[in-house]
């Protein structure tokens, strides 16, 4: 069984300030994670995804993660939030043969100028 | 063009009626999936299609069917529409030769269910 958690459901931070989202995942098996963002009235796009092959993953628009496996943690950074950043943002995982994809609840991000 | 077209894109409709979304990719993947997305709940899986003759239940089916057409073609329908299917749904794809396959979605499809 898999699971994912995102620690809060909205985050506000100033324009310029660090940007960071919490992810923790359940995995009975190593997993790859996933950060997708959900721009207002569009789909998910995939920011960046954790493959085993290094544990620092560098994505789109300035974001990377972290995995840290002794935390079971993939937490999202970004060093300075731009207005254009204001999204929901979703963790997910996703191990074993099926590969299927669960996904965290979301967290809002708001960018106050 | 968009890789991954849903149609419609919004749709009302009222409850006991039969309605079909429509899942369109261009990029030549073997896997498509159907998700619904509630408010404080991410992103719920209803059914996954490794290829046209393997299609699979997931986490929330009741209510729902599939039909994976072709390669390139997976909708999903409702037989008798409820109050309760209101959602935004979600279509996605993935490559099994990427890993890990990484899934694509598509725009999305609003649907209201008076």
């Amino acid at each position: 069984a898999q699971s994912v958690t995102q620690l809060g459901s909205h985050v506000s931070v100033s324009e310029g300030a660090l940007v960071l989202l919490r992810c923790n995942y359940s995995s009975s098996v190593p997993p790859y994670l996933f950060w997708y963002v959900q721009y207002p009235n569009q789909g998910l796009q995939l920011l960046l995804k954790y493959t085993s092959a290094a544990t620092l993953v560098k994505g789109i628009n300035g974001f990377e993660a972290e995995f840290k496996k002794s935390e079971t943690s993939f937490h999202l950074t970004k060093p300075s939030a731009h207005m254009s950043d204001a999204a929901e943002y979703f963790c997910a995982v996703s191990s074993g043969s099926a590969r299927q994809l669960t996904f965290g609840s979301g967290t809002q991000l708001t960018v106050l100028p | 063009d968009a890789d991954v077209t849903q149609t419609p894109r919004n749709r009302i409709t009222k409850t006991g009626k039969r309605i079909m979304l429509e899942c369109s990719q261009t990029k030549g993947h073997d896997r498509m999936y159907w998700y619904r997305q509630d408010p404080g709940l991410g992103l719920r899986l209803i059914y996954y299609s490794f290829d046209v003759k393997d299609i699979n239940k997931g986490e929330i089916s009741d209510g729902y069917s599939v039909s994976r057409q072709a390669q390139a073609k997976f909708s999903l329908s409702l037989e008798s529409a409820i109050p309760n299917q209101t959602a935004l749904y979600f279509c996605a794809t993935s490559d099994t030769r990427e890993t890990p396959d990484t899934q694509y979605f598509g725009p999305g499809t609003r649907l209201t269910v008076l």
